[in-house]
């Protein structure tokens, strides 16, 4: 079946814009989760949905960061007025509930380079 | 979480197998590892995960210790595609809102 999907891609901003990433989660999946990914780096958690309910947003490194998920399927990562650190990988990941949660099923991320 | 730690690289050759060690002696009762991994340009993959029996699926097998402060991914015939970066990840299984926490993982390099 179907997987994660994210779009776009790859994305390039100038500093100074705001961008925004989707993220089809597998369908019927009540959990996603939303982590940024420097170069280098192992993925950090960014936040947190279960259906349409944001739950944890502890991760998400300024108050320029914001998520949503309005009607408990897709969800949009919105950054506002980006900066040269906000480039990385944005990777969007789903899972079930129960025992298996901890079986996170990623897109391929987005790319964002600021510039 | 507790905190894991794992080589930074390891290399094998192609054909053979491919054991990842995994150290996590800080490990909670109700704390399982998970295994992931990630090749170049892609998203994690979930491979597997256990409490404290041993655990084998299609993709690997996990072999965790009976103190339960390491295990070891084991990929029994090795091949290019399995060039990627290991994370060892422990976790509450049954939190839905429990993030993953990444570490820096191995660098497993397959070999020809």
């Amino acid at each position: 079946g179907a997987g994660v999907s994210q779009s776009p891609r790859y994305k390039v901003a100038k500093r100074g814009q705001d961008v925004a990433l989707r993220c089809d989660p597998i369908s019927g999946h009540v959990s996603l989760f939303w982590y940024q990914q420097a170069l280098g780096q192992g993925p950090e958690f960014l936040t947190y949905f279960q259906n349409e309910a944001q739950l944890d947003k502890s991760g998400l490194p300024s108050d320029r960061f914001f998520a949503e998920r309005p009607e408990g399927s897709v969800s949009t990562l919105k950054i506002q007025r980006t900066q040269q650190e906000d480039s990385a990988v944005y990777l969007c990941a789903s899972s079930r509930t129960g025992t298996r949660a901890g079986e996170q099923y990623f897109g391929p991320g987005t790319r964002l380079t600021v510039t | 979480d507790a905190k894991t730690t794992q080589p930074t690289s390891m290399d094998c050759a192609e054909g053979r197998a491919a054991n990842l060690p995994c150290n996590h002696s800080t490990i909670s009762g109700n704390e399982y590892v998970y295994w992931y991994r990630q090749i170049h340009s892609q998203g994690p993959q979930y491979i597997i995960h256990g409490l404290k029996n041993n655990e084998t699926n299609e993709m690997a097998s996990l072999i965790i210790t009976e103190d339960r402060k390491s295990s070891t991914l084991i990929l029994p015939h090795a091949t290019l595609r399995d060039t990627a970066v290991y994370y060892c990840i422990v976790r509450v299984a049954s939190n839905a809102g429990n993030m993953l926490t990444f570490g820096g993982g191995t660098r497993l390099m397959v070999k020809p």
